[in-house]
This record gives C-alpha cells, sequence and structure tokens, in this order.
C-alpha cells in the first residue's frame, strides 16, 4: 500500500491549463476505473472533485477533467483561475475494501 | 442534509490511545460505508481504515494493523476511530467521510467529510 506518486508542486498562469498526473500500480490505478480527485484549500476539509477518473460531481466547473492512461491517472485543469490555488489528492481503489491517496500536488497560480 | 459531526481536538501523551468519533445524520446510517483518513501538519491524505455499518466488517491500512480499530453504534448513528499506542507523528487531523453512493462505484468516493479532529501526541 504505497502512496500514489503524484508531482509535489506545479504552477500556471491565469488562463493557463495544467495537468496534474497520479502514478500507481496494477494493484490500484491500473487495476481499476475508481481514481477520484480531491481539491483541498489550506485549513479546509478535502473536496470531490472528480470520481471513477472521469466523472465531475454537480457543481464542480467543466474546467475539470479527468482520464486514465495505464499506470497513471491525471487531472486537467483548463482556464486556471486564482481559485483554483490549492492542494490536489488522487486516490484510487486498491482492492480488497482498501484504498491509496497520492502525496498531494501544491498547485500555485502565478 | 447529509453530515457527519467529528468529536473535538485531543491531546495525547506517547503511548495512549484516542478514540474519535463520527456521528452521522441526515440519511440511513447503515447504508453507507464510512472510511477514516488522516492528515498530519503539512502532509498528504493518508487513508485509515473502512468499517460497513451494517455488518460491523472493517480493513485496514497494512501500517496500522494492530493499532487501529474501527467500531460502529447503529443506535446513535455514529462510528468511532481508536488508535493505540500512539506517537508523535501520529499527531494530525483525522477525518471521517462516507461512501458517495451505497451501491457500485460510489463505493469508491469519499463524500461528504467530517470537519476532522486534531488529535495532537506530545509529552
Amino acid at each position: 500500500q504505497s502512496a500514489l506518486t503524484q508531482p509535489r508542486s506545479m504552477s500556471g498562469s491565469p488562463g493557463q491549463s495544467v495537468t496534474i498526473s497520479c502514478t500507481g500500480t496494477s494493484n490500484d490505478v491500473a487495476g481499476y476505473d475508481y481514481v477520484s480527485w480531491y481539491q483541498q484549500h489550506p485549513g479546509k476539509v478535502p473536496k470531490l472533485i472528480i470520481y471513477d477518473v472521469s466523472q465531475r460531481p454537480s457543481g464542480v466547473p467543466d474546467r475539470f477533467s479527468g482520464a486514465k492512461s495505464g499506470f497513471t491517472a491525471s487531472l486537467t485543469i483548463s482556464g486556471l483561475q486564482a481559485e483554483d490555488e490549492a492542494d490536489y489528492y488522487c486516490c484510487s481503489f486498491a482492492g480488497s475494501h482498501t484504498w491509496v491517496f497520492g502525496g498531494g500536488t501544491k498547485l500555485t497560480v502565478l | 442534509q447529509v453530515q457527519l459531526a467529528q468529536s473535538g481536538a485531543e491531546m495525547k501523551k506517547p503511548g495512549a490511545s484516542v478514540t474519535v468519533s463520527c456521528r452521522a445524520s441526515g440519511y440511513t446510517f447503515n447504508a453507507y460505508y464510512l472510511y477514516w483518513v488522516r492528515q498530519a501538519p503539512g502532509q498528504g491524505l493518508e487513508w485509515l481504515g473502512w468499517i460497513d455499518p451494517n455488518s460491523g466488517r472493517t480493513t485496514y491500512a497494512q501500517k496500522f494493523k494492530g493499532r487501529l480499530t474501527l467500531t460502529r453504534d447503529t443506535s446513535v448513528s455514529s462510528t468511532y476511530m481508536a488508535l493505540t499506542s500512539l506517537k508523535s507523528d501520529d499527531t494530525a487531523i483525522y477525518y471521517c467521510a462516507r461512501a458517495r453512493l451505497n451501491y457500485g462505484s460510489g463505493y469508491h468516493t469519499f463524500v461528504p467529510w467530517g470537519q476532522g479532529t486534531l488529535v495532537t501526541v506530545s509529552s
């Protein structure tokens, strides 16, 4: 149950797109289409922004999109806005009623 | 609406145990899986364990087996996380969260979350 691998930090200017990767193994990311993404602002509770690899909950802007290829899932944020500056975590089912998070990515909007 | 209300902050000495509660409201408690996640200061999210409130069945992250126990009391719609042999690196905010749905792929997504409970371990 090792943590999924995410870049520690990324940055982008307003209006740009950024893609955050989340790399796992055949026991988690590659083995199941159950990857979710959470956004966390400082001092706040994590918020679900993507589930089942690419599904957006109601109320989440369509600037947020998710995908997966093999061992790597990704979160793309298009048209970056100041309020997108936050920490982002991926999470994958890992079989047998266990789940694993990524280490988190700090996104800075320049 | 669906809410998870957690107990208040705790301060413990190394070697002690702590129990954090999570009371659910706004839905049928037995019908949805519950999860526990923690976040050490300045660190990422770490999945701790899962409980099926209907059966009481649990699974735990490997690193916590033997120290972590999840239980539930259906009469008060609550789940409890007990962690023993506390160390300083157990200092963290502990969250409970519910499965998005009570079927299919909904088991694999955590929403909503409780407000978090800060557990501080210090001598």
